[in-house]
């Protein structure tokens, strides 16, 4: 059960820029640093930004991340066919269970 | 190259039995922290358990707790997962991921996955 929310999908011409919210509360992103993870149809999710903002080596700038209180953000910028995936948010929950949690996935349609 | 490598998915009937192991290469297994996530057919991603470097901190989802039970062999590179008393629900993909840390956690690198179907 996906306690993180993210909007279904957003879609945009090549070239152009989305970006994908990812809405918690203080015992997940208000109180933990924020992951994004790009998931190509048939394969296993990857890792496009941790704590919060940091791209690890391989991801080009066009990706971004943000984070403000309890919500984080991610940006695509000049939108290319190869990023037509799903994208998940991540965090962890400062509550009992102390576990692992994932925002509900965004479709990226390029159109 | 890091790598791994999910095995032990397969069919099992309600109420069966099932141990996933996942088989780590090209990294310092035994300094990580591991977890296991799971993803049902056309849905998001669970996570479902953690395991600390050297198994003194383990955590499960409340969906799973009580049936499964998350291991380590640090001499061997591999991860497992015991799952008793599967269900229904329990149909999916599951992938085993390493734990990166600095200042937040994150999941990476994730295995290939390996599908458990739960179904009379």
């Amino acid at each position: 059960q996906s306690v993180l929310t993210q909007p279904p999908s957003v879609s945009a011409a090549p070239g152009q820029k989305v970006t994908i919210s990812c809405s918690g509360s203080s015992s997940n992103i208000g109180n933990n640093y924020v992951s994004w993870y790009q998931q190509l149809p048939g394969t296993a999710p990857k890792l496009l930004i941790y704590d919060n903002n940091k791209r690890p080596s391989g991801i080009p700038d066009r990706f971004s991340g943000s984070k403000s209180g309890t919500s984080a953000t991610l940006g695509i910028t000049g939108l290319q066919t190869g990023d037509e995936a799903d994208y998940y948010c991540g965090t962890w929950d400062s509550s009992l269970s102390a576990g692992g949690v994932f925002g509900t996935g965004t479709k990226v349609t390029v159109l | 190259e890091v790598q791994l490598v999910e095995s032990g998915g397969g069919l099992v009937k309600p109420g069966g039995s099932l141990r996933l192991s996942c088989a780590a290469s090209g990294f310092t297994f035994s300094s990580y922290s591991m977890n296991w996530v799971r993803q049902a057919p056309g849905k998001g991603l669970e996570w479902v358990s953690s395991i600390s470097s050297s198994s003194s901190y383990i955590y499960y989802a409340d969906s799973v707790k009580g049936r499964f039970t998350i291991s380590r062999d640090n001499a061997k590179n591999s991860l497992y997962l015991q799952m008793n008393s599967l269900r229904a629900e329990d149909t999916a993909v599951y992938y085993c991921a390493s734990e990166g840390y600095t200042k937040g956690r994150w999941f990476d690198p994730w295995g290939q996955g390996t599908l458990v179907t739960v179904s009379s």
